[in-house]
């Protein structure tokens, strides 16, 4: 079947710096990417939506220029969190569509799980 | 997409058959109903969907009500790697639509 493979799993952040997560769909062509966010004991929360080519679509409330998303390739999107804070620490998850009917599809990547200290 | 209303926990011997109810009194008549879960820190994992015909596959059984407004996961034989949230979600079938998620149902099996 389809998958995402998002990396990395895990990791843990210095207050300030920035961390860049990769999802890479490796047996299709996702030609969207959704990331989502998922803080402790809360459902998945979409951010935004990128098409590979073009600019991603921030949801109400999230900050483009914090959430950097990259979505170049039709196998590879990247998700950067910038300058980040504790209040960022969180589960990040991305999504692959293919753009074409898939009544299947489940192309989750495995999560990222950020911690910034 | 038609919002959905799910119980926010269940619980579930082991060996015993889970029923998770969902309701979607809003679903139209273009839209699916999707089941996904979430076992503790993975991405979620699809299990079934369906339109207005009962589904079964290796993982669950979807009964769809006559009307459609709601629907029952049943996970046959439940096992403790069951333990997991739960989604259902409706949409209409499109590979690269957003998913909205609700709060789903914490589905604990019991040995």
């Amino acid at each position: 079947g389809a998958v995402v493979s998002q990396h990395p799993s895990r990791v843990i952040c210095k207050s300030g710096t920035s961390v860049k997560i990769e999802c890479r769909s490796l047996d299709f062509q996702a030609t969207t990417m959704f990331w989502y966010r998922q803080f402790p004991k809360q459902s998945l929360m979409l951010m935004a939506t990128s098409n590979e080519g073009s600019k991603a679509t921030y949801e109400q409330g999230v900050e483009k220029d914090k959430f950097l998303i990259n979505h170049a390739s039709l196998t590879l999107s990247t998700l950067t969190v910038t300058s980040a804070h504790p209040e960022d620490s969180s589960f990040y998850i991305c999504r692959g569509g293919t753009g074409a009917q898939s009544p299947r599809e489940a192309f989750f990547g495995q999560g990222t799980r950020l911690t910034v200290v | 997409d038609a919002k959905t209303t799910q119980p926010p926990s269940m619980d579930c011997a082991e060996g015993r058959a889970a029923n998770l109810p969902c309701n979607h009194s809003t679903i139209s008549g273009n839209e699916y109903v999707y089941w996904y879960r979430q076992i503790h820190s993975q991405g979620p994992q699809y299990i079934i969907h369906g339109l207005k015909n009962n589904e079964t596959n290796e993982m669950a059984s979807l009964i769809i009500t006559e009307d459609r407004k709601s629907s029952t996961l049943i996970l046959p034989h439940a096992t403790l790697r069951d333990t997991a949230v739960y989604y259902c979600i409706v949409r209409v079938i499109q590979g690269a639509q957003k998913l909205v998620f609700g709060q789903g149902t914490r589905l604990t099996i019991n040995p």
